[in-house]
């Protein structure tokens, strides 16, 4: 079957250490991928979007590496900040897919000072 | 300028009865998407506008869900027969063109269904 998977545990990170979330699929075959942040009682907004052909992307303090071999996306926040604290979503875009997204269930970040 | 805006944000209503959820979209932007959000779910794909067409409905879960877009603007979202399995956030999002192009969602409407 198909899935998206990101940790469900929440996780907690000191102020200023990196902040790094897994975001892993399988039997799909995504054109691309999208990293949103969603905060409580808002609507998740975009940060991000890697595609098939690319490696790595980045965008000030923030990093994504997408490896189609592995089926993972990793999403990387340096000099991490108490304002970064939010729900993190992963989504996929399939090849044909019709431009529909679909969500993992997302990881929830802490930062502490 | 203005993002998506929807309404209402919060509906409260009793098992069987119909609701109606409103999508105001960027404006300009031609394609817009219905998502349903439940408790420890991942957002949930329902239906996909191109302008006034729907070309993918694959994700509304059954014939009470419809959903209409009239002047390539608003969208309404209309649940009929409510089931308390109905309850979650729906969010709306819209893009300039569709395809690879940025999400931008509204902020939601919560429905509970008692």
């Amino acid at each position: 079957s198909q899935k998206i998977e990101q940790n469900s545990e929440a996780l907690n990170i000191q102020e200023g250490k990196t902040a790094t979330l897994t975001c892993n699929y399988t039997n799909y075959s995504p054109a691309y991928l999208q990293w949103y942040r969603q905060d409580p009682g808002r609507g998740p907004v975009f940060l991000l979007l890697i595609r098939e052909n690319e490696k790595e992307k980045r965008k000030e303090r923030l990093k994504v590496t997408f490896d189609t071999t592995l089926k993972q996306s990793l999403f990387h926040i340096t000099a991490s900040q108490p304002a970064d604290s939010a729900t993190y979503l992963c989504a996929l875009e399939l090849t044909g897919g019709g431009n529909k997204l679909t969500f993992g269930t997302g990881t929830q970040l802490k930062v502490e000072l | 300028g203005a993002g998506v805006s929807q309404s209402p944000s919060n509906k409260v209503t009793e098992k069987g009865k119909d609701v109606e959820l409103r999508c105001d979209p960027i404006s300009g932007h031609t394609a817009l998407y219905w998502y349903r959000q439940s408790l420890g779910q991942g957002l949930e794909f329902l239906i996909y506008f191109q302008g006034n067409s729907a070309p993918d409905k694959s994700g509304l879960p059954s014939d009470r869900f419809s959903a209409e877009r009239t002047g390539g603007s608003v969208s309404t979202l209309t649940i009929q027969r409510t089931q308390q399995e109905d309850s979650a956030v729906y969010l709306c999002a819209s893009s300039l063109t569709g395809g690879s192009d940025t999400q931008y969602f509204g902020p939601g409407t919560r429905l509970t269904v008692l």
